[in-house]
């Protein structure tokens, strides 16, 4: 089955403690995105990849690093998180055509 | 991207079709009009996408006016399990390197009623 994957679904944490949500698709596709979701801001893109080890910034990049060293799989990281960077994100996936969204990940940063 | 207008919220019996509108007056000739939508807080799901011509798909209908500066997405039958926000977007999609981003705009919140 075709389909997008983000780990972990829901994270609670502790400012400054650095953490990473990862991102696979099995579709072979080229294109991966993060985007973050905030009450009445809508969804956001954070950072893009065109391809392996392309890698390029969204909307709100700050506090954020992403890499992209196999096609499959897109990884966030947040190297110190804050209060701020509290929020829903989705990793999307797609090939010049539709953008596939994973399930989202529920972050909370106290 | 084209920004795009829609109704903030709208109603529909279960069972009627729901027909969802979006203005996108300044939309460019390369920009295709895509749908989703957002049930709750899960991911956005993809339902359908066009050019200029009308598109169906086992989920839904796309109407794009002749102009192309409006569009309608029609829910032939809705249910329950379709009260969701629609996002109507438009969107520079180009082969070969990839996509470019998509702009999500506040949509519009369908509640479908028993």
């Amino acid at each position: 089955e075709a389909q997008v994957t983000q780990n972990p679904r829901y994270l609670i944490t502790v400012t400054g403690k650095k953490l990473t949500v990862t991102c696979s698709q099995n579709m072979n596709h080229e294109y991966m995105s993060w985007y973050r979701q905030d009450p009445g801001l809508g969804l956001r893109q954070i950072y893009y990849s065109m391809n392996v080890e392309v890698t390029d910034k969204g909307d709100v990049p700050e506090g954020y690093k992403v890499s992209r060293k196999e096609k499959r799989n897109f990884p966030l990281i947040l190297e110190s998180p804050s209060p701020n960077q509290t929020s829903l994100y989705f990793c999307a996936s797609s090939y010049g055509g539709v953008p596939y969204f994973g399930p989202g990940t529920r972050l909370t940063v106290t | 991207d084209a920004k795009t207008t829609q109704p903030p919220s709208m109603d529909c019996a279960e069972g009627r079709a729901a027909n969802l509108p979006c203005n996108h007056s300044t939309i460019s000739g390369n920009e295709y009009v895509y749908w989703y939508r957002q049930i709750h807080s899960q991911g956005p799901q993809y339902i359908i996408h066009g050019l200029k011509n009308n598109e169906t798909n086992e989920m839904a209908s796309l109407i794009i006016t002749e102009d192309r500066k409006s569009s309608t997405l029609i829910l032939p039958h809705a249910t329950l399990r379709d009260t969701a926000v629609y996002y109507c977007i438009a969107y520079f999609a180009y082969s070969g390197a990839g996509s470019y981003q998509l702009t999500f705009g506040k949509g519009t919140k369908l509640s479908v009623i028993p």
